[in-house]
């Protein structure tokens, strides 16, 4: 059972422009959404992180925009830069303490 | 910047053998975990250990596997008898008790 689905598999954007990736979940007990930033050979680095009581968040270029009802969530990346090429997961989590369920990644490619 | 670190950073066994890996959580970080990712595909949570006992644990997670925080710094992930599937990056993370995680750059083991 997959409790986080994430979508594109795969993104390839222009400099400057706007990488998008989606996050669905099923389970309403999920309390806190992360998103995690992977680079070759490295572990995850959390990007930005978002509660349930709020629709957006925004941290430089990164924004996670939130759909309670519809049980989304997204990742959003403004002028997007080369640099920005890695793997990004959408995870989602019960409480504090608890495990994170991963989606299955989006690999980004910002061609410059 | 306080990292989780993790030794070695890749290990090569030969099936049917004992493995332990090893990370040093971040400082007065209160839960600690262990994910795997298999060559590319998503992170899937292992478990996880909060005031000296399991607090989590996956179906992946079987009599195979045990964990240990030996002392106030190290915490072990022990494969009892390695299999050919348990090749895979090994990540430890911790958290000081909200919901961030943070994650150590991985170990990679390769079983033969």
């Amino acid at each position: 059972q997959q409790q986080v689905k994430q979508s594109p598999q795969s993104l390839i954007v222009q400099k400057g422009g706007i990488s998008i990736i989606n996050c669905a979940y099923e389970n309403t007990a999920f309390d806190y959404f992360p998103w995690y930033q992977q680079f070759p050979g490295k572990g995850p680095a959390l990007l930005i992180a978002i509660r349930p009581d709020v629709s957006e968040k925004k941290e430089g270029r990164f924004t996670i925009s939130f759909n309670k009802s519809a049980k989304q969530f997204s990742l959003h990346i403004m002028d997007s830069q080369p640099g920005d090429s890695a793997t990004y997961f959408c995870a989602a989590s019960k409480q504090q303490g608890n495990q994170f369920y991963f989606g299955t990644g989006t690999s980004l490619t910002v061609i410059p | 910047e306080p990292e989780v670190t993790q030794t070695p950073s890749h290990q090569v066994t030969q099936m049917g053998q004992e493995v332990i890996l090893r990370c040093v959580p971040i400082s007065n970080h209160l839960y600690f975990y262990w994910y795997r990712q298999i060559l590319g595909q998503k992170v899937e949570f292992l478990v996880s250990f909060y005031n000296n006992e399991i607090s989590e644990k996956s179906e992946i997670f079987d009599d195979q596997f045990s964990v240990e925080r030996p002392d106030g710094s190290n915490f072990t992930l022990k494969i009892r008898s390695t299999k050919l599937e348990d090749s895979a990056m090994y990540f430890c993370a911790s958290n000081a008790g909200g919901f961030e995680q943070y994650f150590g750059p991985g170990t990679r083991l390769t079983v033969t």
